[in-house]
Parts: structure tokens; C-alpha cells; sequence
């Protein structure tokens, strides 16, 4: 139980284009999707969380408007990365918290590179 | 946001040893967490921590809640190649925080 899926698993785009990430909770509902944004041999860093039906809360320093968030339904949140540029190339990764639960499951993660 | 500070930041072992690492944290937490990453991949959860002195154990994993309730130990016993990845620990107090890191070699 408790598995999580993330689409694509790798995407590479030209500079200025945008990209959309998805993220599926496949076997429980997600009352609440995290996004995070992992740089080599570094530790996760929050991007986002998003509750289902409302806006995404942003992390200091994070563009709201360059990364969209979107968590329409229980079992699905996803990430636009607009206008990107090379330096958002990153490993994406989502997490997924089933009710009042703390623990969070997370996605395979998304490699992307922006050319 | 805070991150949980883990050490050691990289451990190399023969296959066989023993692994202890922790993580400390200056709040208290109400749950710990401890994630398994391989390369290019999500974190996976091992064991999950939710009071004081809680020790709690996954095959060859076990995990302790310390009783200050600002820090958390994870062992790994008679390590194996597969047990090769990075250890997050995790913790949640007012916020959801994430460890810094411990990069696992394990030497055949």
C-alpha cells in the first residue's frame, strides 16, 4: 500500500517552454501533495504543499507563479515549471500524506533537465 | 525551512558491520521518520517513530525515538551491499522537516 507515482520520470525541454509534472497517489487518498526539489548528493528542499481543493502554500523564496500547483482531486497534484530555464533543472519529487497521518510517501521523482 | 541535522554525513563499512546513525533536531518532535534513497529515486520509508522512547524495529532496521524527544537513532545490522543509499531521518513537530543526510558505502 501507500505507493505513489510520478509522470514523467525524466523530460527534457528547450528554454522558455513549460513543463507539467504529475503526481498520483495510487492506492489512498492524499488530503495533502508536497513538492520538494532535490539537488545533487543534497537533501529535499519543500518547494510546496498543496491541500486538495485549495491554493498551494509556497515556501520562502519559491515563485508561485513559475512553479503551478495544482491538487484537484484526492489522488492527483501537479507541477508546472513555466518559462524554464536551465538552472530548474533538478530532480522533482512529490510526497503524499493520507488524512491527519504524518507519515508522507513519496514519488520516484522527476528528472528534469532544461536546454 | 529547518532541517534536521544527521550524522555521520557519509559512512563507508564492510559488509557485515554494524551502521548506527542519528539525527537531532533543536525542537521537539511529535513523530520520526527514517527514509531510505537510492540513487535517482524517491525516498523510501523504513520505519516510522510516533513516542518518546520508542524503539521499533524493520528486519535488519531499528529505530529509536529518543526521550528528549529532539533526536532519533537508526541502526542497521550486519550490513549488505543492497543497504547502499542515502538515510534521510524526518521529523514533525509544527512543520514537516528533513535530515541533512547519511550516504551509506558498504564494501563488499
Amino acid at each position: 500500500g501507500a505507493v505513489v507515482s510520478q509522470h514523467p520520470s525524466r523530460v527534457i525541454c528547450k528554454s522558455g517552454t513549460s513543463v507539467k509534472i504529475e503526481c498520483r497517489s495510487l492506492d489512498f487518498q492524499a488530503t495533502t501533495m508536497f513538492w520538494y526539489r532535490q539537488f545533487p548528493k543534497k537533501s529535499l528542499m519543500l518547494m510546496a504543499t498543496s491541500n486538495e481543493g485549495s491554493k498551494a502554500t509556497y515556501e520562502q523564496g519559491v515563485e508561485k507563479d513559475k512553479f503551478l500547483i495544482n491538487h484537484a482531486s484526492l489522488t492527483l497534484s501537479t507541477l508546472t515549471v513555466t518559462s524554464a530555464h536551465p538552472e530548474d533543472s533538478s530532480f522533482y519529487i512529490c510526497s503524499a500524506r493520507a488524512g491527519q497521518g504524518y507519515e508522507q510517501y513519496f514519488g520516484p521523482g522527476t528528472r528534469l533537465t532544461v536546454t | 525551512g529547518q532541517q534536521l541535522n544527521q550524522s555521520p554525513q557519509s559512512m563507508f563499512i564492510q559488509e557485515g558491520e554494524d551502521v548506527s546513525m542519528n539525527c537531532t533536531s533543536s525542537s521537539i518532535f511529535n513523530t520520526w521518520l527514517w527514509y531510505k534513497q537510492d540513487p535517482g529515486e524517491g525516498p523510501v520509508l523504513l520505519i516510522a517513530l510516533y513516542k518518546a522512547g520508542e524503539l521499533t524495529s524493520n528486519g535488519r532496521l531499528t529505530a529509536q525515538f529518543g526521550i528528549t524527544r529532539k533526536d532519533s537513532f537508526l541502526n542497521i545490522s550486519a550490513s549488505i551491499p543492497s543497504d547502499v543509499g542515502i538515510y534521510f531521518c524526518a521529523g514533525n513537530g509544527n512543520q514537516f522537516y528533513f535530515g541533512t543526510g547519511t550516504s551509506l558505502t558498504v564494501i563488499p
